[in-house]
C-alpha cells in the first residue's frame, strides 16, 4: 500500500523560501512508472499543478508556469522521498499544499495524495 | 481562472442522477486523457474516474466518465448524501507540459 507522509513548516516569512519534504513508502522515487509531483489549493487559485519528478532512465522535471521561475522538486534516492523549494514566496503562496503519485495509464492520474500541508506566507 | 471550466455548483435529490462537465481545448483535454476527483470537506482529493472512464479499485459504477472532443463529462447516479463534496476535473497540457485542473464543481444533494 503506498502512502505519502508530507512534512515541513506551516508559517514562512514573505521573500523566504517553502520548503516541504514527501516521503514515499511502498514505492520508490526512481520508479520507472510514476511521477512525484506537488499541487497546492487555495480558495482563489483552486488546484494549482505546481509541479514533478520522475525517473527515466535519468531524472527529469516539469513545472508549472506560474512558478518555473521560483520551484525546485528534488528527488532524494537515499531517503525515497522527493522535496519543494519555491522561493521569494508572497502572501499569494499561501495554500494547502499536497504531494502526489502520478500514474501514466496512459492517461495522467493522481492516484495516492498526502496528507496535505497547511501553508501560511505572513510576517 | 482554470485551464478547465466547471460548473461552479450543481444540485440533485437523493437517489437522482448529475452531471458534471468539464471543458477544454485542442491542447489538453482534445488530445489527452481526463481524470475526475472528488474533495470531501478537509480531506485530500480522491480519484473517482482515470482515462475519461476507468473506475479506480474500489470506486462503484454509479461513478461515470465520458469524453467528447475537447469536453469531458462526469455522471453520478443514485446520489447519497455522501456524495456531497467538490468535484475536479485534471487533464495533461501538451504544450504546456503541465497537470491542468479544473475549478471544480460543488454538488449539493438536497
Amino acid at each position: 500500500q503506498v502512502q505519502l507522509q508530507q512534512s515541513g513548516p506551516g508559517l514562512v516569512k514573505p521573500s523566504q523560501t517553502l520548503s516541504l519534504t514527501c516521503v514515499i513508502s511502498g514505492d520508490s522515487v526512481s520508479s520507472n512508472s510514476a511521477a512525484w509531483n506537488w499541487i497546492r489549493q487555495s480558495p482563489s487559485r483552486g488546484l494549482e499543478w505546481l509541479g514533478r519528478t520522475y525517473y527515466r532512465s535519468k531524472w527529469s522535471n516539469d513545472y508549472g508556469v506560474s512558478v518555473k521561475s521560483r520551484i525546485t522538486i528534488n528527488p532524494d534516492t537515499s531517503k525515497n522521498q522527493f522535496s519543494l523549494q519555491l522561493n521569494s514566496v508572497t502572501p499569494e503562496d499561501t495554500a494547502v499544499y499536497y504531494c502526489a503519485r502520478s500514474l501514466e495509464n496512459p492517461g495522467v492520474l493522481l492516484d495516492i495524495w498526502g496528507q496535505g500541508t497547511m501553508v501560511t506566507v505572513s510576517s | 481562472q482554470s485551464v478547465l471550466t466547471q460548473p461552479p455548483s450543481v444540485s440533485a435529490a437523493p437517489g437522482q442522477k448529475v452531471t458534471i462537465s468539464c471543458s477544454g481545448s485542442s491542447s489538453n483535454i482534445g488530445k489527452n486523457y481526463v481524470s475526475w476527483y472528488q474533495q470531501l470537506p478537509g480531506r485530500a482529493p480522491k480519484p473517482l474516474i482515470y482515462d475519461n472512464n476507468k473506475r479506480p479499485s474500489g470506486i462503484p459504477d454509479r461513478f461515470s466518465g465520458s469524453k467528447s472532443g475537447t469536453s469531458a463529462t462526469l455522471g453520478i447516479t443514485g446520489l447519497q448524501t455522501g456524495d456531497e463534496a467538490d468535484y475536479y476535473c485534471g487533464t495533461w497540457h501538451s504544450s504546456l507540459r503541465a497537470v491542468v485542473f479544473g475549478g471544480g464543481t460543488k454538488l449539493t444533494v438536497l
